[in-house]
């Protein structure tokens, strides 16, 4: 199946500071990318969708100015958790739609962010 | 609110015997829903679905069940497998929303031997 990546896998970072996680589809290219969010033993919620080229449709709820997303080239998208705080820890997973049906959305590994 | 739900968080099963996986949805503008299996730490892995016209979809040992009058759909593995502990997660896309899922919240399978 298609690949698709993030970056970092887990990172630690102090109150207040930003932290910046790549979504990559390796092998294909994405015109649309989702980031969700995953809480412990929880469901996986979409935070927002990721257009190549336009700005990000952010679900009801989620904070845009908080929650970054560039969707700069075809293969890649970026969410930057801005002035992170510990409430923003959480397991946060990017997928991409490779042309075609729905079922040919593909999820990246995750990241663990941790916010002290 | 939770339109997808899956209300067993968890599922023990003996290997070689059937597990059943259950989800009720709320919106009846779905038709697309899907399984996916997600180990710890990994991103979710899709695994079957089933489009709201058919009422059952099978592959290899994984078979899809809807019902749409109930809102109901039920994930079959048959035989399980050690390697098949994971948890479950059943999704579901409405007909407007091209690629946006709704996710249940999951049900953690263990195969024991």
């Amino acid at each position: 199946g298609a690949v698709v990546s993030q970056h970092p896998s887990r990172v630690i970072c102090k109150s207040g500071t930003s932290v910046k996680i790549e979504c990559r589809s390796l092998d294909f290219q994405a015109t649309t990318m989702f980031w969700y969010r995953q809480f412990p033993k929880k469901s996986l919620m979409l935070m927002a969708t990721s257009n190549e080229g336009s700005k990000a449709t952010y679900e009801q709820g989620v904070e845009k100015d908080k929650f970054l997303i560039n969707h700069a080239s075809l293969t890649l998208s970026t969410l930057t958790v801005t002035s992170a705080h510990p409430e923003d820890s959480s397991f946060y997973i990017c997928s991409a739609i490779r042309g075609g049906g729905v079922n040919e959305q593909f999820f990246g590994p995750g990241t663990r962010l941790t916010v002290l | 609110d939770q339109q997808v739900k899956q209300n067993s968080p968890s599922l023990s099963v003996q290997e070689g015997r059937i597990s059943i996986l259950n989800c009720d949805y709320t919106n009846s503008m779905f038709d697309y829903f899907l399984w996916y299996k997600k180990y710890p730490a990994e991103g979710p892995t899709f695994l079957i679905s089933i489009s709201s016209i058919k009422d059952k979809n099978e592959d290899g040992r994984f078979t899809v069940f809807l019902n749409k009058s109930a809102k109901h759909l039920s994930l079959h593995i048959v035989p399980s497998q050690p390697g098949d502990s994971a948890v479950y997660f059943c999704a579901a896309r409405a007909t407007d929303s091209w690629g946006k899922l709704q996710f249940g919240a999951g049900t953690q399978v263990v195969v024991t031997p």
